[in-house]
């Protein structure tokens, strides 16, 4: 069966340093999430993503963040001067279309020391 | 804004059914998603209701829908070893754009033997 790949499956870095999250969402598919869980707590949505540009986009998606769809396959999610807080599991997802089941991977843990 | 509220733990025995229940605001969702979560792994797609649905059946797993008490519940039949793993409930409302699942914090289901 299809799945959601996400890379890599763990991430560390140094404070205030940017880093990118890699995801291959399922090749039929056609929007894109982003979600991700801070220890502890719910899995928050952060931005979702169709033809090219952002759809829909929570409070916490400021302009620390941003999207991208360099290629046919890759969606990627990146973090500028990364902090603290950022430390959380990043889940990617995707669906056929937006009233279709969302598909999640298996996530990054992002470690910020 | 939107929220969706379970309780974090429940513990069954092995055979016996399991019957993990959710509660949400948001009186204009359009679909309830149960989600599963084995440690280590990302969020599984186990089944899903459309709002102007009471149940649906598949295979052991049963979904029922209060939408007046706005209250979902997922049963479990003959539950194993293997159902052991943390439970989400979410909730979207369809408004037409690539909406974002709220979620609720996970039922941890413990299966003794």
């Amino acid at each position: 069966e299809p799945e959601v790949t996400q890379t890599p499956s763990h991430q560390v870095t140094q404070m205030g340093q940017e880093v990118i999250l890699r995801c291959v969402p399922i090749s039929n598919h056609l929007y894109f999430y982003w979600y991700r869980q801070i220890l502890g707590q719910k899995v928050e949505f952060l931005v979702s993503f169709y033809n090219n540009e952002i759809s829909e986009k929570s409070e916490i998606f400021d302009d620390q963040f941003s999207v991208e769809r360099p290629d046919g396959s890759n969606f990627t999610l990146k973090i500028r001067s990364t902090k603290l807080e950022d430390s959380a599991m990043y889940f990617c997802a995707s669906n056929q279309g937006a009233n279709q089941p969302q598909h999640f991977g298996d996530g990054t843990r992002l470690s910020i020391l | 804004g939107e929220d969706v509220e379970q309780s974090l733990f429940l513990s069954v025995r092995e055979g016996d059914s399991s019957v993990i229940n959710c509660t949400y605001t948001d009186s204009s969702s359009t679909y309830l998603y149960w989600y599963k979560q084995e440690p280590g792994a990302g969020l599984q797609l186990l089944t899903y209701i459309f709002s102007n649905m009471d149940m649906k059946q598949d295979q052991r797993l049963t979904v029922l829908l209060n939408k007046k008490d706005k209250h979902l519940s997922l049963r479990i039949a003959d539950t194993q070893t293997g159902d052991s793993a943390i439970y989400f409930c979410a909730e979207i409302y369809s408004g037409g754009g690539a909406d974002g699942l709220t979620f609720g914090k996970g039922t941890h289901l413990i299966i003794q033997p």
